[in-house]
């Protein structure tokens, strides 16, 4: 019965290759984000869909493609890899009330 | 503008000796106010939330938080540290419902025994 749920845990890598990271929610959440954290554990947003709507598009590189195929989804596709995009991301969701994000455990990418 | 600032990047205390660990805000507007916790390797949990209710906030694991709109802070107090709260701390501000959160830089605790 997890509420958000990311796969995979942990991703291993080559620099160059294309990879996706799957985010569900069970919430009936509208709004889903993704956030990077950093080795210094610095959160920082990267998209969020409100139902299946991009709202917020920061400043991403384009290898980076959000898809939202339905509200209770948002995933995540990173092409090319580079040693940089190593860190933890975070999938996150909230209701239409301002009672907090509900994340998801995270998915450590490691490119090597 | 909304910013969030943890003034402490980390804090160490004794087991069984209170918990401090300090945040300000601005915020254009009222906000509403969280505190979340990330123990190693872990993902974020919510410890509580101000959204304009009481002033005084209770959260889980006898944490609690006092919203001072004079002092533009919203401090994190816990009266007897535990091993088990040895994490990463963040605070969080947003200024509306649905709008975007903004998190603080957190404040690594370190609980010695």
């Amino acid at each position: 019965d997890t509420a958000v749920s990311q796969t995979p845990k942990y991703l291993v890598t080559q620099m160059g290759n294309d990879k996706s990271i799957k985010c569900e929610q069970n919430l009936g959440h509208d709004t889903m984000y993704w956030y990077k954290q950093d080795s210094k554990k610095f959160l920082k947003i990267m998209f969020s869909y409100n139902n299946k709507e991009l709202i917020i598009n920061e400043t991403v590189p384009n290898r980076f493609s959000p898809k939202s195929p339905d509200k209770a989804h948002l995933n995540l596709h990173i092409n090319s890899l580079e040693l940089g995009d190593s860190a933890v991301y975070f999938c996150a969701s909230k209701g239409t009330a301002n009672y907090g994000y509900t994340f998801g455990s995270g998915t450590r990418l490691t490119v090597v | 503008a909304q910013s969030v600032t943890q003034l402490d990047s980390h804090v160490s205390v004794s087991e069984g000796t209170p918990v401090l660990l300090r945040c300000n805000y601005s915020s254009s507007y009222s906000p509403s106010l969280f505190w979340y916790v990330q123990h190693p390797n872990k993902g974020l949990q919510l410890l509580l939330k101000y959204t304009s209710a009481a002033t005084l906030v209770k959260g889980i694991n006898g944490f609690e938080a006092e919203f001072k709109k004079s002092e533009t802070s919203f401090h994190l107090t816990k009266p007897s540290a535990h091993m088990s709260d040895a994490a990463e701390y963040f605070c969080v501000v947003s200024d509306r419902p649905g709008n975007q959160f903004y998190f603080g830089t957190g404040t690594s605790l370190t609980v010695i025994p």
